[in-house]
């Protein structure tokens, strides 16, 4: 397994646009997970599904963003209308159970 | 992934020495912790385990120790590595479901040759 893949790798985006974040989970897990992580706050909990469906979005920080999983490989994160506070690294992870999750490489978000 | 920056607490040690990373945890029913390592550009990576019936476990060249009493967990490295400069994160499992993971800030180990 390539492990989990997020795209793109960096995303560079004007105040204001739509922002789409992609994460492919490893095949047989059943949970899913995004992050976010900046200096100032280190590694947050977005939200997490667990058999596609959401659990719990607690950590999503306000109605601008939303994340969707159609099906058990595929999950977006979405940013509508982005802001420059939003610049950060997205991280997606999925595990198997309560287990350790394992991370993609990121998506580095920069809004200008 | 740039993690974190100059808000975060470094330790910087020689080529072949042992290494200790300690980590406070902040919820007394967490049942399960874990450490992460974590390269420039890349996301963490899983380190090794420990649930809290136990407060030792041993991987390769890494060791684990849970203190419930303090809330204190702690990564000792044996024979440090340059390839072991990275920032580690410990993190602990709660939440009403048992699957949310809380990650702590973080610390930078620098491995100097």
């Amino acid at each position: 397994d390539a492990g989990v893949i997020q795209s793109p790798r960096h995303e560079v985006t004007e105040m204001g646009q739509e922002v789409t974040l992609r994460c492919k989970p490893i095949s047989g897990h059943d949970y899913l997970f995004w992050y976010r992580q900046t200096m100032m706050r280190g590694l947050e909990l977005l939200i997490y599904f667990n058999n596609n469906v959401p659990i719990d979005d607690s950590g999503m920080p306000e109605d601008r963003f939303s994340a969707k999983m159609p099906n058990a490989s595929f999950s977006t994160l979405k940013i509508q209308p982005s802001e420059p506070r939003d610049s950060a690294v997205y991280f997606c992870a999925s595990s198997f159970r309560p287990t350790e999750a394992f991370f993609g490489q990121g998506t580095r978000l920069t809004v200008v | 992934g740039e993690s974190v920056g100059l808000h975060l607490p470094t330790l910087s040690v020689q080529e072949g020495d042992n290494s200790i990373i300690n980590c406070a945890y902040s919820n007394s029913a967490s049942d399960y912790f874990i450490w992460y390592k974590q390269e420039s550009g890349k996301g963490p990576q899983f380190i090794i385990d420990i649930r809290s019936n136990m407060d030792k476990r041993q991987g390769q060249r890494v060791t684990v120790l849970l203190n419930k009493t303090v809330k204190h967990l702690s990564l000792q490295i044996a024979a440090t590595q340059p390839g072991d400069s990275a920032v580690y994160f410990c993190a602990e499992n709660w939440g009403n479901a048992g699957n949310m993971l809380t990650f702590g800030g973080g610390t930078r180990l620098m491995v100097k040759p």
